[in-house]
């Protein structure tokens, strides 16, 4: 069976500080692989996603970006983080015929 | 910008009561599916309904699809405490991408 997983669970990085969340996926060829972001009491805004390695789309422009170097693995970075980084961000794959996604537990990431 | 909008931002019911809450959306979609998160986790997938379909059941759980309307609604039917989280609508759009895009939510508080 598929599974996914997301680490670190939680971190607290001061302002300026870089950041590497990473999620890998097991069970599983070439899946689709976003990376999303929940404010507190929020939905979730998409930030990127991936098709295929090297294979990065961005939704948003911001202080992060994102990169696949490997089928399985999606790596969300900054090099400066920002007091707006602050939230809990989730990892997700769908198989590329579609369907529904599957999410890992989130990493809660504390700017301070 | 967020593709769906649920109503209400939150609802609270007493246990064996029905829960409706309904999700508008903007633009062509493929299908939309809804989420269930509970507190500080990730999501979990429970239903997808596709563009042509109208209505879809899962247990308790009834799901209606208007594309005239551009708008569905979920209802879960004699809710337990154990339904108490938040429950998002999310669309892919008729675009040929890969796009997942949620909607803001509704917090469901189911009281014993």
């Amino acid at each position: 069976s598929q599974t996914i997983h997301q680490w670190p669970a939680t971190l607290v990085q001061p302002v300026g500080s870089p950041l590497s969340l990473e999620c890998t996926v097991e069970g599983t060829s070439n899946p689709n692989l976003y990376w999303y972001r929940q404010a507190a009491g929020r939905g979730l805004q998409l930030l990127f996603y991936s098709v295929g390695i090297g294979q990065i789309s961005s939704e948003v422009p911001q202080n992060l970006s994102a990169s696949r170097p490997q089928d399985r693995q999606f790596i969300l970075s900054s090099k400066k983080l920002l007091l707006s980084d602050s939230g809990f961000y989730l990892c997700a794959w769908r198989a590329t015929s579609g369907g529904e996604l599957f999410f890992g537990e989130g990493s809660r990431l504390t700017v301070l | 910008s967020q593709q769906g909008e649920e109503d209400p931002q939150a609802l609270s019911i007493q246990e064996g009561e029905n829960a409706t809450m309904n999700c508008s959306y903007k633009t062509s979609i493929n299908n939309l599916q809804w989420y269930r998160q509970n507190s500080g986790r990730g999501l979990v997938h429970l239903i997808l309904i596709r563009s042509n379909e109208r209505e879809k059941h899962s247990g308790r759980l009834r799901v209606t699809l208007d594309t005239s309307k551009k708008s569905s609604s979920l209802l879960i039917t004699a809710s337990r405490a154990a339904d108490t989280a938040s429950y998002f609508c999310a669309t892919d759009a008729n675009t040929g991408g890969f796009k997942t895009i949620f909607g803001a939510g509704t917090r469901l508080f189911v009281k014993a």
